[in-house]
Parts: structure tokens; C-alpha cells; sequence
């Protein structure tokens, strides 16, 4: 079964600090990926996406991701966070289901991200 | 565009009463989707729909009941609300399978 995998659920940084969030997925076709966050009390919103092409993605508010098929990975990074980052973050993996042709996202377990100031 | 809109954003249920998540949309997407979330597991999939009239289920439909009468609105149906359906659902949007979903607010639901 396709599953995505979040291997850090609770990171704690410093302001200023870098950070890199884990995501494997385990799916032999062609995937489109995705990270979404969700600062607290608000809904999901897309940080970046990758469908095809150059496989370092550069995404909102100074966050990137590189996709390493080799790996099955798709971490997430940024150089520098600040207290705005807390929140957490879920890697996503697209999925088309055959038939209907319907995008099926299956999410890892999420990352909870706490940037102290 | 107003976007994904949900409500209520909150409701407190009783095991065994039913009722409706209102999802709309006004951004004419023909796929419409119903998520739940639950600490230490992600989302997950309940129903979907991929237009007027069709739907079909996710990874977990049991004591959920959707139906896509019109391209803007996607209700989510609780038949017999249960404890376990104690989470935080979303719904979401998307024109069609090539472009990212589109979330809502959510609706924190909680059954006693």
C-alpha cells in the first residue's frame, strides 16, 4: 500500500537555526508531491509542490524540497526558520486513482515544528 | 473567491444523533474531497467526488454519507455520530487532477 513516511513528529528549534523535516514515500509510479502546513487554528496551505522538471522546489516563505527518486524522498528544508515557522508540516503524496481519474493525497503523520524565539 | 468554506467550525454531538458538514466552494472545481484528521495520523480520505451526481469512497466511509447535487456544494452526511468520530474534518477542492487540492477551515467535531 502507498504510505508516506514523516519521521520527525516533534522538532524543536532555536530561531535562526536551520531546519530539514523528513518525507519518504513508498509508491513505484510517477508521483507528484506535495508539503503543506498548518499554523495553529488555520487550514492547510500549500508550501510547495513537485510534478515534474528540476527536482530542488523552491515553495512560499523561503521554504524548499528536493526530490530524490533514487531515495523516495522529499525533505524539506529552510536555512534560517523564525517563530512564524511553528506550525506543523505534512508531506503529501498524489496519487490518481484509475477509473474516475480522482487525486487521492495520502498524508504522512505530520511534523510539529516549535521555533522558540 | 471566497474559496473552500465550511461550517459550523465547531460542534459538540451526542453518540446516535446525526447531522450534516456543509463544504461549498465558488471556484467551479469539479473535484470536491471530505479529509479527517486525527492526531498521529495524518489525513485521511472519507468520500470524494469528481463532479455533479458522482461519488465514491475513501479510505475510511463507515457512518458517513455524502452526495454532490450541485458543482459548488459537497455535504457531509453523519448518520449515527459515534465517539470515534471525534476530529477535525476538512474538505478541499480542485479543478481537476493535475493541479494541488485546495483546503477549507475545518470543522472540529466532537462526540460524547
Amino acid at each position: 500500500a502507498q504510505s508516506v513516511s514523516q519521521h520527525n513528529h516533534h522538532v524543536i528549534l532555536s530561531e535562526a537555526a536551520s531546519l530539514e523535516l523528513g518525507c519518504n514515500y513508498s509508491y513505484g509510479g510517477t508521483v507528484n508531491l506535495f508539503w503543506y502546513v498548518q499554523y495553529p487554528g488555520q487550514h492547510l496551505q500549500l508550501l510547495l509542490k513537485y510534478f515534474s522538471g528540476d527536482p530542488l522546489v523552491k515553495g512560499i516563505k523561503g521554504f524548499e524540497a528536493e526530490f530524490i527518486k533514487s531515495k523516495f524522498s522529499f525533505n524539506l528544508r529552510k536555512p534560517s526558520v523564525q517563530w512564524s515557522d511553528t506550525a506543523e508540516y505534512f508531506c503529501a503524496v498524489k496519487l490518481v486513482l484509475l477509473g474516475t481519474g480522482f487525486q487521492k493525497l495520502v498524508f504522512g503523520t505530520g511534523t510539529r515544528l516549535l521555533v522558540s524565539p | 473567491n471566497a474559496g473552500v468554506t465550511q461550517t459550523p467550525k465547531f460542534q459538540v454531538l451526542k453518540t446516535g444523533q446525526s447531522m450534516t458538514l456543509q463544504c461549498a466552494q465558488d471556484m467551479n472545481h469539479e473535484y470536491m474531497s471530505w479529509y479527517r484528521q486525527d492526531p498521529g495520523m495524518g489525513l485521511r480520505l472519507i468520500h470524494y467526488s469528481v463532479g455533479a451526481g458522482i461519488t465514491d469512497q475513501g479510505e475510511v466511509p463507515n457512518g458517513y454519507n455524502v452526495s454532490r447535487s450541485t458543482t459548488e456544494d459537497f455535504p457531509l452526511r453523519l448518520l449515527s455520530a459515534a465517539p470515534s468520530q471525534t476530529s477535525v474534518y476538512f474538505c478541499a477542492s480542485s479543478p481537476d487532477s493535475f493541479y494541488e487540492q485546495y483546503f477549507g477551515p475545518g470543522t472540529r467535531l466532537t462526540v460524547t
